[in-house]
């Protein structure tokens, strides 16, 4: 248990129906990252917060998803109108980044299952 | 991020040393060297990193070619548990803050 919690573990949803995961980080970490992995694949990154701020999101993150991190504490990634496409892994990841964060750690992940 | 290659998949004996290379012949000057591993139905986890020299921690070594086009992870005596996906990653110091870009990885299986 590496601290970062993940809630759902497990999601399974039709094929239009928005969803919404939430991430909670380690307390003192202020920074954020989503990732999306595919069977077979690495993860792919996809947004990134310091505190409350978005400040990168990747050209993977179609208008269909968006992020937030509320007061700079938990986030939360929303799909709205879910594709087949978009089954896959959703992993959340923190780090303190003082300086140059080297390790980033994870949660156990979300996975998301469209119908 | 530079780009780096690892064989799809290995297999080691449980309590054998583990060599896992990577190639990173286009690595520059500032990229540092990333190791992360991934256990089934878990999210990665850090192992260890470097810049030019070689490093030791508890989980494992990490020997870096002198041109620093290559490098390998070295895992002593493999356990069972140490059965996962092992993602070699070149980050730049510069961009501190940014994403890490992982590949596909090589898969490692330990037999008994």
């Amino acid at each position: 248990d590496t601290g970062v919690s993940q809630n759902p573990r497990h999601k399974i949803t039709k094929r239009g129906q928005n969803v919404t995961f939430r991430c909670d980080p380690i307390s003192e970490h202020n920074r954020l990252y989503w990732y999306r992995q595919t069977l077979g694949q690495g993860p792919e990154f996809l947004t990134y917060f310091q505190n409350e701020a978005q400040l990168e999101k990747s050209r993977l993150l179609s208008d269909r998803f968006s992020a937030e991190r509320p007061k700079g504490s938990f986030s939360t990634l929303e799909i709205q109108r879910t594709e087949q496409g978009d089954s896959a892994m959703y992993l959340c990841a923190s780090s303190s980044g003082t300086t140059f964060d080297y390790e980033q750690y994870f949660g156990p992940g979300t996975r998301l299952t469209v119908t | 991020d530079a780009k780096t290659t690892q064989p799809n998949s290995m297999e080691s004996n449980e309590e054998e040393p583990v060599h896992l290379p990577c190639n990173h012949s286009t690595i520059s000057g500032t990229d540092y060297i990333h190791w992360y591993r991934q256990l089934p139905s878990q999210g990665p986890e850090y192992v260890i990193h470097g810049l030019t020299s070689n490093v030791n921690n508890r989980m494992a070594s990490l020997a870096i070619a002198e041109d620093r086009k290559s490098s390998t992870l070295i895992l002593h005596r493999a356990t069972l548990r140490d059965a996962a996906v092992y993602y070699c990653i070149l980050r730049d110091a510069d961009n501190y803050g940014q994403n890490f870009v992982f590949g596909p990885g090589t898969r490692l299986s330990v037999l008994p």
